[in-house]
């Protein structure tokens, strides 16, 4: 089947990271994608991880990926309050098809 | 360095109205998509087109038509809005199919 999921809410103090977790289904999946969305915009693709790395870092974020558990994370390091929005955990279905979860609202505190 | 436009970027409309969402790439990219956004859950997938001169369904197509225009455009049309279709619409793209999509900035839809 496909379900993607994750927490709906995290909230983190400025300054500190942010780790949101995702669970995925579809064990063919050759991507699994970050979007963030902030207020009244588009998705902005964040990062992705290819099904065979355990994996990437890129600036201040890094995603780790546990296959035999289904399981995907986004850490934030040294979180802004410009990192506030909705986090999408998203697997490739197929060639054409995403399978979105319902978001990770995150909130930047001082 | 426009990405993917959408327009209108808010629309209302009555029950039983027609309404065509338009999308444009400027990336040169083969496929697009679009996708209907509801609260608590997440994306769902209406149609996409993999290439030029193709379309297909997706999850929801019932009340929905495409039309791959060329390359560059990807059209949505409502043919008789309904209440239920009251949503956020996302246009996106990829390279090809199977690459990273990037998403425009959506349209908000409401029906009353």
């Amino acid at each position: 089947g496909e379900d993607v999921e994750q927490s709906l809410f995290l909230s983190v103090r400025e300054g500190d990271s942010s780790v949101i977790n995702c669970t995925y289904t579809d064990s063919s999946s050759t991507y699994l994608y970050w979007y963030k969305q902030e207020p009244g915009a588009g998705l902005q693709l964040l990062t992705y991880i290819f099904s065979n790395m355990d994996m990437k870092q890129d600036q201040r974020l890094t995603v780790l990926l546990n296959k035999k558990d289904k399981h995907l994370s986004l850490r934030i390091a040294d979180t802004q309050t410009g990192d506030s929005a909705i986090y999408f955990c998203a697997e490739s279905i197929n060639d054409y098809k995403l399978s979105f979860g319902a978001g990770t609202t995150v909130t930047v505190r001082a | 360095n426009a990405g993917v436009t959408q327009t209108p970027k808010f629309q209302v409309l009555k029950t039983g109205q027609s309404m065509t969402l338009q999308c444009a790439q400027d990336m040169n990219h083969n496929s697009m998509y679009w996708y209907r956004q509801d609260p608590g859950m997440g994306l769902r997938l209406i149609y996409y087109s993999a290439s030029e001169g193709t379309t297909d369904k997706g999850e929801v197509p019932n009340g929905y038509n495409v039309s791959r225009l060329n390359k560059r455009e990807f059209s949505l049309r409502l043919e008789s809005a309904a209440p239920s279709q009251t949503s956020v619409y996302f246009c996106a793209s990829s390279e090809r199919e199977g690459q990273p999509q990037h998403f425009g900035d959506g349209t908000r839809l409401s029906i009353l």
